[in-house]
Formats: structure tokens, sequence, C-alpha cells
């Protein structure tokens, strides 16, 4: 079955450090580029980082930037959020996201999420 | 930074009826990049349109994207129950590489 699946939520105190993971199974994982998506409660999709399916190459939107490290194991078919010196405005539901190759940008498989909740 | 605006922020519709949902980009936009997504609560994101007008995988022919340059629009021609959720639009940019959000529509009975 094609699917992916988020583990590593969980609440943390602000300034602390969290890893999200993504397992990859039924697809070729290290084809494609994968990125994280967030979800703040109640609130709309926010992109947050994509590497590229070598992982040589990543993104990061502005916020999470000098914080947040994306990488991935294709021997494990992982994907990976390291996430340090983490705010309140980090909460979120985190989602690991399929990226369809070529030059355009969408998302074509989701995980379910795994929530995190930075608070003291 | 391209940004996207949906409209309206809730719609409320009964089914059978028709639905339109609007994305407008603060600048013109490839149409290659412009991709619609529904989502459930408690649900993941579900890729409904890539390419502003192309339907994904399993997607009913009930949904049509269209659209072009900095307006684009999702029209559901006659909902089913199963369709009343938020429904987001998103645009990917190389230059810088970023992936931008609409704010979402919800659509409610």
């Amino acid at each position: 079955e094609v699917q992916l699946l988020e583990s590593g939520g969980g609440l943390v105190q602000p300034g602390r450090s969290l890893r999200l993971s993504c397992a990859a199974s039924g697809f070729t994982f290290s084809a494609f580029a994968m990125s994280w998506v967030r979800q703040a409660p109640g609130k709309g999709l926010e992109w947050v980082s994509v590497i590229s399916a070598a992982g040589s190459t990543t993104y990061y939107t502005d916020s999470v930037k000098g914080r947040f490290t994306i990488s991935r194991d294709s021997s494990k078919n992982t994907l990976y959020l390291q996430m340090n010196s983490l705010r309140a405005e980090d909460t979120a539901v985190y989602y690991c996201a399929k990226r369809v190759t070529g030059t355009v940008g969408y998302f074509d498989l989701w995980g379910r999420g795994t929530l995190v909740t930075v608070s003291s | 930074e391209i940004v996207l605006t949906q409209s309206p922020g809730t719609l409320s519709l009964s089914p059978g009826e028709r639905a339109t949902l609007s994305c407008r980009a603060s600048q013109s936009v490839s149409s290659t990049s412009l991709a619609w997504y529904q989502q459930k609560p408690g649900q993941a994101p579900r890729l409904l349109i890539y390419g502003a007008s192309s339907r994904a995988t399993g997607i009913p022919d009930r949904f049509r994207g269209s659209g072009s340059g900095t307006d684009f629009t999702l029209t559901i021609s006659r909902l089913e129950p199963e369709d009343f959720a938020v429904y987001y639009c998103q645009q990917y940019g190389s230059s810088p590489t970023v992936y931008t959000f609409g704010q979402g529509t919800k659509l409610e009975i």
C-alpha cells in the first residue's frame, strides 16, 4: 500500500527540540522530493520545508530557517524533521507529503500527520 | 512573495447545488503550478486538481478547475454530501523556492 506515516510528535517545552519521522512505503522513496507541511490548530496549511530526491538540496520557510533541518535516509525510506529552539507558534499538526516529479510543485500523497504541542 | 487569497471564506450550500470557489494570486502565476486540495475534519489534505485544470487520480468529474494568470476557480457541479470540506489552493514558485497555500474556503451545508 502506498502510504506515509508520521511519528515523533508530542508535548515539548519552548526552547527544546523534537525530531519527527515519516516512514514511506509502496513507492520508490528515493525518486521523489519530500516535504513537511504544518497546520496550526483551527488554521490553514503552511509549507515548512522540502528536500530533493537525492537529499542534496533543501529549502525552508523563513520562520523556521536556522531552527529546523529536513533530511532523509533512503536506505530506511524515511524522512525527518529536526526541530530545535521550538516556539509556541510551532504548535501544529505536521504532515509529510510526497512531491510530484518535475518542475510542477504539488503534493500527491500525504501522511495523516503528527501533532506537536509547544507549551510550558 | 506571492499571496493566494481564497473567497469566500465560508460557502453554505445544499447537496445538488453548484459550488464556485475562487483563488486569486497577488501576481501572475503559471497555471502548471496551481493545485487544489480538499481536507475533511481530522484528515490529511487530498490532491484534487493540478496544473489548474487536471483532475488527480480518482477525482470525480464533477470537480473542475479553471483559470489562468491571477484568477483561478474550483467548480463542483453537483454537490454530494461527501464534498462538504475545506478547500485550499496552492502555488509553487521556483525563484525563490516556496510553496504557498491560500487560507482555505470552508464548504458547509
